[in-house]
């Protein structure tokens, strides 16, 4: 059975750095990308970025280039998000997601994480 | 970078109605479009890809078809477990939703 398990919610102050994580199951890690989607309280879903595993090729979305980093260890099948200084503004449910394929025209997500609420407030 | 548009921005019918959603895209896509249901506390769920094929254990209730610019989401009666927010995505943009609500 196909999972996305991710790491438990966090709460954090403006300004600290954070790497929350997705682990995958019950599949060929290397096959497939994963991405990140955010969902601020009561708006709709954004695509973030996204990275295949086998050689680390990883796309972003321009707003949110320079504000997050996504990275893959395959030894462990986990992906990770990243912020070196967190705003406010991050505060946010974020669930990765697997893409079968995705290229210059293509990409959807056919599994998804639980979510993982990261809450940024002083 | 391609804008989605989805509407009506709410929908309120019956249970056992016929529900239509509308997703349309800034420029042609061909028929790489996905549909996907989103309920509170859930993580979204995969109904449609690639514009018209159901994903695994999707109801035959749910149905998408559409080409190039404008697509359609169809749930030809629903059940009172459809209703949820319905977003449409193609590659690296979601649109804004559609939230379908019991009348």
């Amino acid at each position: 059975e196909v999972q996305l398990v991710q790491s438990g919610a966090e709460v954090k102050k403006p300004g600290e750095s954070l790497k929350i994580s997705c682990r995958g199951f019950g599949y060929s890690f290397t096959n497939y990308w994963i991405g990140w989607v955010r969902q601020v309280p009561g708006k709709g879903l954004e695509w973030m970025a996204i990275i295949y595993p086998r050689d680390f090729d990883t796309t972003y979305s321009p707003s949110f280039q320079g504000q997050v980093i996504i990275s893959a260890d395959k030894s462990i099948t986990t992906a990770h998000l990243q912020w070196n200084s967190l705003k406010a503004s991050d505060t946010a449910m974020y669930y990765c997601a697997r893409a079968p394929k995705y290229g210059s025209s293509e990409g959807y997500f056919d599994y998804w994480g639980q979510g993982t609420l990261v809450t940024v407030s002083s | 970078e391609i804008v989605l548009t989805q509407s009506p921005a709410t929908l309120s019918l019956s249970p056992g109605e016929r529900g239509t959603l509308s997703c349309r895209a800034s420029q042609s896509v061909g028929s790489y479009l996905a549909w996907y249901q989103h309920k509170p506390g859930q993580a979204p769920r995969l109904l449609i890809y690639d514009a018209s094929n159901r994903a695994t254990g999707i109801p035959a209730r749910f149905s998408g078809t559409g080409s190039g610019t404008d697509f359609t989401l169809t749930v030809s009666s629903l059940e009172p477990e459809d209703f949820a927010v319905y977003y449409c995505q193609q590659r690296n943009t979601f649109g804004q939703g559609t939230r379908l609500e019991i009348k």
